[in-house]
């Protein structure tokens, strides 16, 4: 088992310009969740996604912001225009069943953005 | 509105001794919690759970409390060793994460 995979480790960028973050998650696992870490605010859901259908975005911060899975073994974080603010490290999770299901989480590596 | 709160986002123990983490929650409809260890670089990894239905859960050296009542829960870790070091996270009914406290444990 290869875990839960993100790309890329790193991503540097200039402010105003697109940024797509993408995620691999654990095959069978039927939830997926996009978290940004911040020092004020921890780990902060996104949005989650159950059997590969958006079920909670509320956490996701703009319309700048945008998530998508197009099938069940592929996930993409999209931020158009980024901003300096956006800097954050942006993890990737799956889990075997939905949420609240008392299922743990399985954490990708995480993408470090900066936005200059 | 953070729902998990840990209010310590640092902690210093010698080796040996015990780590006391603790995390508050606001939302009594939590009924499960999870906590969550990350070193720097990886992402965070499952440690230990509880059900609300119990006040206590040991595994190994870890041991978590829950106190329904104050909406408190701990992480007991003993004795700490020096591998222990990192970013503990506590977590409630799956997803909704704590700020992290940073353990260090001094050889």
């Amino acid at each position: 088992d290869a875990g839960v995979i993100q790309s890329p480790r790193h991503e540097v960028t200039e402010m105003g310009q697109e940024v797509t973050l993408r995620c691999k998650p654990i095959s069978g696992h039927n939830s997926l969740f996009w978290y940004r870490q911040t020092m004020m605010r921890g780990l902060e859901l996104l949005i989650y996604f159950n059997n590969n259908v958006p079920i909670d975005d509320s956490g996701m911060p703009e319309d700048r912001f945008s998530a998508k899975m197009p099938n069940a073994s592929f996930s993409t974080l999209k931020i158009q225009p980024s901003e300096p603010r956006d800097s954050a490290v942006y993890f990737c999770a799956s889990s075997l069943y939905g949420r609240g299901e008392r299922s743990p989480l399985h954490f990708g590596n995480g993408t470090r953005l900066t936005v200059t | 509105d953070q729902q998990v709160k840990q209010n310590s986002p640092s902690l210093s123990v010698q080796e040996g001794r015990i780590s006391i983490l603790n995390c508050d929650y606001t939302n009594s409809m939590f009924d499960y919690f999870l906590w969550y260890k990350k070193y720097p670089a990886e992402g965070p990894t499952f440690l230990i759970s509880i059900s609300s239905i119990k006040d206590k859960n040991e595994d190994g050296r870890f041991t978590v409390f829950l106190n329904k009542s104050a909406k408190h829960l701990s992480l007991h870790i003993v004795p700490s060793q020096p591998g222990d070091s990192a970013v503990y996270f506590c977590a409630a009914s799956g997803d909704y994460f704590g700020t992290g406290t940073s353990l260090t444990v001094i050889p």
